[in-house]
């Protein structure tokens, strides 16, 4: 059965320090992975999808399908930063997505 | 600014009471979502719709949980009786075949006490 898997609950780095969410996935087709956000207040939101490689709020995610992962990265990390990061996977052809348990990130000032 | 909008923001009864959570998905949107939030569990899949047919509510405890769509714009999702372990925060989330995210509500945060 086709799962997410993000490691760590809670996670805390010091600003200006790199940042690396870990997400690991099961799914033996196509995964389409991304990554969505919740800052404190807000609602949960889009950050990145896999399939667009881009880079956003200097955030950035890989997918290794040997390894299957897809760890989100920023070398730099800002107190904005601080939030609740969700892995999520959708299989193919279908619209629901699969979301891990999350990790809270903080950013200590 | 279109956004999925749900009723009640908060939701405190008592164990046995009916509870009734709505929500209205982004004009256009076809597919719909239902999903539950908690500390343990993270984000679960309760249900979700597309063309306001029900396609998949494995993720949904069906003695007590029921999800539908009357219409295009408005989802529901009610628990009777409900129980102190369905206390969390229901997200309802919306989107289209045309594009893949999906756009989440602010949630309904429900206590049973």
């Amino acid at each position: 059965a086709q799962r997410v898997t993000q490691p760590e609950k809670l996670l805390s780095v010091f600003k200006g320090a790199p940042v690396e969410l870990k997400c690991n996935y099961s799914y033996s087709g196509s995964p389409e992975l991304f990554w969505y956000v919740q800052y404190s207040r807000q609602r949960l939101q889009l950050l990145l999808r896999h399939i667009s490689r881009e880079s956003i709020k200097g955030f950035t995610a890989d997918l290794n399908k040997g390894e299957t992962s897809f760890h989100l990265k920023k070398p730099f990390a800002q107190e904005e930063d601080s939030a609740m990061y969700y892995c999520a996977l959708r299989l193919d052809g279908a619209n629901n997505l699969f979301f891990g348990t999350g990790t809270r990130l903080t950013v200590i000032p | 600014d279109a956004r999925v909008t749900q009723t009640p923001r908060h939701k405190v009864t008592e164990m046995g009471q009916e509870v009734t959570m709505r929500c209205q998905p982004i004009l256009g949107h076809n597919t719909v979502f239902w999903y539950r939030q908690t500390m343990m569990q993270g984000l679960e899949l309760l249900a979700y719709f597309r063309n306001r047919a029900p396609l998949d509510d494995s993720g949904m405890p069906k003695d007590r949980f029921s999800a539908e769509m009357p219409d295009a714009t408005l989802a529901t999702l009610k628990i009777q009786p409900s129980e102190p372990r369905d206390s969390a925060v229901y997200f309802c989330a919306s989107g289209s075949d045309s594009f893949n995210e999906q756009f989440f509500g602010p949630g309904t945060r429900l206590t049973v006490l």
